[in-house]
């Protein structure tokens, strides 16, 4: 392992109500990315963060936003979780934008 | 970001070699070639990248054709442990590594 982890891994939620995963790395990396990844779709940006307070969009960001208020945490919330947000989320880090990202292990996420 | 094309499935008979083509016919000089692989439904795993030359780790060797349009993974004694979804991915900058939906390899015993 990279140095990182998520939490939950396994959440089931019900459509409305706010989520939030969070992603911490002891890496202490600039890059931090949260990726979903669907059947069909491989993985997909949903935001990323090149620095503390510094934080952009990915291609599928409707619907979710995020912090990053100290290096080692990268939180993604869901304001009002819907049953299309389903998905398995993956955060990912990278020390520079040329060297390797390394993945966390994933969060299911369930939207009932 | 440039994109990448690859077979979406492939068959390799255990302990020969796997080779995974990639085609990025778009790709500008300054953007690295990445490979990673997915295990199931654990998270991607990095396995090699480079710009121009070609290169080798301890897990496998990429192939960058002169012209840099297009490349090869190649998994020198590929193990049942090898099947996994293989993803190609071109990118400049730190925004993005775009992950199209990969090869699926599957070694076969």
């Amino acid at each position: 392992d990279a140095g990182i982890t998520q939490s939950p891994r396994h959440k089931v939620t019900e459509t409305g109500t706010p989520v939030t995963l969070r992603c911490h790395q002891t890496e202490n990396h600039r890059y931090m990315y949260w990726y979903r990844q669907d059947p069909g779709h491989g993985l997909r940006l949903i935001h990323y963060s090149y620095g503390v307070k510094d934080t952009d969009k990915g291609e599928v960001s409707d619907g979710y936003s995020v912090s990053r208020s100290k290096t080692e945490d990268f939180l993604l919330t869901l304001e009002s979780a819907t049953s299309s947000q389903t998905s398995v989320y993956f955060c990912a880090i990278r020390r520079t934008d040329n060297t390797e990202a390394f993945f966390g292990q994933g969060t299911r996420l369930t939207v009932v | 970001d440039a994109k990448t094309t690859q077979p979406p499935s492939m068959d390799c008979a255990e302990g020969r070699a796997a080779n995974l083509p990639c085609n990025h016919s778009t790709i500008s000089g300054n953007e690295y070639v990445y490979w990673y692989r997915q295990i199931h439904s654990q998270g991607p795993q990095y396995i090699i990248h480079g710009l121009k030359n070609n290169e080798t780790n301890e897990m496998a060797s990429l192939i960058i054709t002169e012209d840099r349009k297009s490349s090869t993974l190649i998994l020198p004694h590929a193990t049942l442990r090898d099947t996994a979804v293989y993803y190609c991915i071109v990118k400049t900058g730190a925004n993005n590594l775009f992950f199209g939906t990969g090869t699926r390899l599957t070694v076969i015993p």
